[in-house]
């Protein structure tokens, strides 16, 4: 999946349920992301990590939790405080920030609230 | 933060004609400006992109305009195909990104 790829495809949650989105990168990238889509609408930023241990909330991290234990791995957890969390969730890496380069994004995870 | 404000929202053409798509973006920091075409379900893919210290950058039938002062750049599309009919989002930002809201294009035959 170009390098980057995240499990699974579909998730569905029921309420007052954690669930983990997974993110897998072998392009040696220093920095991960985590992007929500919302269908009509452009991608908001949830959570980024320049560097393993290190993370930063984006402009809607509510919710959200995140760890970086490794370089190849950025985890993301939606929490029952997350009131509205069906959404596209877009996992995307670079090899660094503050350089000029474009993103690398994986395939996605549709996660639905049942 | 940035904020990124792309126009349109929907954009039609007929095959074979030209499309422009422009966005805004408000953070004078910004310094790299990617764009994304993202096809029904899936990933958004990098298809050019620009620096801060050039003003336009051509790839085939895909070009790229920066007007710094302005704080504006676009998207303009050559001799369009059925194939170019996607969601195209325009990015700015220095190291993380934000996102416009995106354009569907779609390329009538």
């Amino acid at each position: 999946d170009g390098g980057i790829t995240q499990s699974p495809k579909y998730l569905f949650r029921k309420e007052g349920q954690n669930v983990t989105l997974s993110c897998e990168q072998n392009l040696n990238h220093d920095a991960m992301y985590w992007y929500r889509q919302d269908p009509g609408q452009g991608l908001r930023l949830i959570y980024y990590s320049q560097i393993v241990n290190d993370f930063q909330k984006g402009d809607i991290a509510e919710g959200y939790s995140v760890s970086r234990e490794k370089k190849e791995s950025f985890p993301l957890t939606v929490t029952s405080a997350q009131k509205n969390p069906t959404a596209f969730y877009l996992c995307a890496s670079s090899p660094r920030t503050g350089d000029y380069y474009g993103y690398t994004f994986g395939s996605g995870t549709r996660l639905t609230v049942v | 933060g940035e904020n990124v404000e792309q126009h349109p929202s929907t954009l039609s053409v007929q095959e074979g004609d030209s499309a422009v798509i422009k966005c805004t973006y408000s953070d004078s920091a910004s310094n790299y400006f990617p764009w994304y075409k993202q096809e029904l379900g899936k990933r958004p893919q990098l298809i050019i992109d620009i620096r801060s210290n050039v003003g336009e950058k051509k790839d085939q039938r895909i070009a790229v305009t920066l007007n710094k002062t302005a704080k504006h750049f676009s998207l303009h599309i050559t001799e369009t195909q059925p194939e170019d009919s996607a969601v195209y989002f325009c990015a700015g930002g220095s190291g993380k990104f934000y996102f416009g809201s995106g354009t569907k294009l779609n390329v009538k035959p």
